[in-house]
C-alpha cells in the first residue's frame, strides 16, 4: 500500500498570497493522482484529477503538478473561501489512499 | 443533474445490524464505480471499498475487509453499505462517491453519520 504524506499539516496565509501544499508518497505512484478540498460540515469537493486538470467549475487559481513520488497543489492569489481542509488521493493495486490532510488557514 | 443521495442519520446500540443507503442519479449506474468513505470525528478520509454496479464486482480496503458489506441494487440505483456487527468504533460520517475514468472520485454524497453507542 501506498503511504501519502502531506505537508505542512497546518498553513496559515493571507488573502491574494500563494499557497503550496506537498503530498509525498512512499512509492512511485503510477496511476492518478487528485486532490480535493473540504470544508467544515461539507462532503469532500474534488479539486484537481490525473495530477494536474482542474474539475469541472473549479477556479482557475487551483493547479496541480508532480510526477513520480511528489506532488503540489498550487492556489495561485488565495481568496477567503478557500478556507479548508485538502487532501491529495491515490491508487495502487485496488488500494486507494488518501494523505492525512492540510488545514489551510485563510 | 448529477447526484448521490444518502439515507438519514443512524444511531445504534452495539452490536445492532445497520445498512446506510446511497441512490444514485442523472447518470447511468451501472457504468460508474462506486467507493465509500469513512470520516471519524475530527479526522481525515479512508478508503474502505469500491464496487461496480454494473455486475457488482466489489474490492475492499485492507483495513475494512470482512468488517463491512457493500452491495448493489441496480433496479433502484442504489449501493448500500453494511454491518453486521457495528462497535463503537464504527461511530462516523460516511461518504458515497462516484469513481471517474482517472480513479477520482468526481461526484460526492452529502454523508450519513453513523453514532453506535450503548
Amino acid at each position: 500500500e501506498i503511504v501519502l504524506t502531506q505537508s505542512p499539516a497546518t498553513l496559515s496565509l493571507s488573502p491574494g498570497e500563494r499557497a503550496t501544499l506537498s503530498c509525498r508518497a512512499s512509492l512511485i505512484v503510477r496511476s492518478y493522482l487528485a486532490w480535493y478540498q473540504q470544508k467544515p460540515g461539507q462532503a469532500p469537493r474534488l479539486l484537481i484529477y490525473d495530477v494536474s486538470n482542474r474539475a469541472t467549475g473549479i477556479p482557475a487559481r487551483f493547479s496541480g503538478s508532480g510526477s513520480g513520488t511528489d506532488f503540489t497543489l498550487t492556489i495561485s492569489s488565495l481568496e477567503p473561501e478557500d478556507s479548508a481542509v485538502y487532501y491529495c488521493q491515490q491508487r495502487s493495486n485496488w488500494q486507494y489512499t488518501f494523505g492525512q490532510g492540510t488545514n489551510l488557514e485563510i | 443533474e448529477v447526484q448521490l443521495v444518502q439515507s438519514g442519520a443512524e444511531v445504534r446500540k452495539p452490536g445492532e445490524s445497520l445498512k446506510i443507503s446511497c441512490k444514485a442519479s442523472g447518470y447511468s449506474f451501472t457504468n460508474y464505480w462506486i467507493v465509500w468513505v469513512r470520516q471519524m470525528p475530527g479526522k481525515g478520509l479512508e478508503w474502505m471499498g469500491i464496487i461496480y454496479p454494473g455486475d457488482s464486482d466489489t474490492r475492499y480496503s485492507s483495513s475494512f475487509q470482512g468488517q463491512v458489506t457493500i452491495s448493489v441494487d441496480k433496479s433502484i440505483s442504489t449501493a448500500f453499505l453494511q454491518w453486521s456487527s457495528p462497535k463503537a468504533s464504527d461511530t462516523a460520517m460516511y461518504y458515497c462517491a462516484r469513481k471517474n475514468d482517472y480513479d477520482a472520485f468526481d461526484v460526492w454524497g452529502p454523508g450519513t453519520m453513523v453514532i453506535v453507542s450503548s
